[in-house]
């Protein structure tokens, strides 16, 4: 089974469109992630939920809105897509412990024409 | 702020010869290193991790040991293998308002010919 799974795995749009992104862990976790990994491989983090609440909110436009319907669940809408948006964006979860490991979804490579 | 350095890639090599990915780290307090690899076209997964000064995290053949004097994690394996061919990201975990979460380096590309 897998752990974490991400839908679509690939999504092609057109600028200016509003897609979302799932997210799902069957890990029991209580903490979920989606992070943004650039063409050049660079990771950074944009949102933590923590049992449905945001915790962590990076600088990230407020076109992109997440949503945790439950702890097992966390989604990515964006709005009005734009060029720099095209990255793989990929979702973790982890249990919520300090140096707690981890588990990354396979990523979902977004292109933006 | 809390960051993360590593070496550059491409790193090159040929099967069986030694690897070392060098990773410093800045950071307050103390926070738990490691090493991810993303084979690819996939997610990354955790290779091996320390979570105090001195610890030394391992395996499938890599190890890397916590190095507070040095502020570093350096990755190494004896013998690589062909298989052993993807991005490899050091990273570090920090405290953000009682949670944690994952700062990462900018990742090394290996690549083993056989």
């Amino acid at each position: 089974d897998t752990a974490v799974s991400q839908t679509p795995k690939y999504l092609v749009t057109q600028m200016g469109n509003d897609k979302s992104i799932k997210c799902e862990q069957n890990l029991g976790h209580d903490t979920m992630y989606w992070y943004k990994q650039d063409s050049k491989k660079f990771l950074k983090i944009m949102f933590s939920y923590n049992n449905k609440e945001l915790i962590i909110n990076e600088t990230v436009p407020n076109r992109f809105s997440p949503k945790s319907p439950d702890k097992a669940h966390l989604n990515l809408h964006i709005n009005s897509l734009e060029l720099g948006d095209s990255a793989v964006y990929f979702c973790a979860s982890s249990q919520e412990a300090a140096r707690a490991e981890q588990f990354f979804g396979p990523g979902t490579r977004l292109t933006v024409l | 702020g809390d960051s993360v350095t590593q070496m550059e890639g491409p790193v090159t090599l040929s099967e069986e010869a030694f690897l070392t990915i060098n990773c410093t780290y800045t950071a307050t307090g103390y926070p738990s290193l490691f090493w991810y690899v993303q084979y690819p076209g996939e997610g990354l997964q955790l290779l091996l991790k320390a979570t105090k000064a001195d610890d030394k995290g391992s395996n499938k053949g890599f190890e890397a040991t916590y190095r507070k004097e040095t502020t570093s994690f350096h990755l190494e394996k004896g013998s690589v293998q062909v298989s052993d061919s993807a991005v490899y990201f050091c990273a570090l975990s920090v405290s953000s308002g009682g949670y944690n979460k994952l700062i990462f380096g900018a990742g090394t590309r290996l690549a083993v010919h056989p």
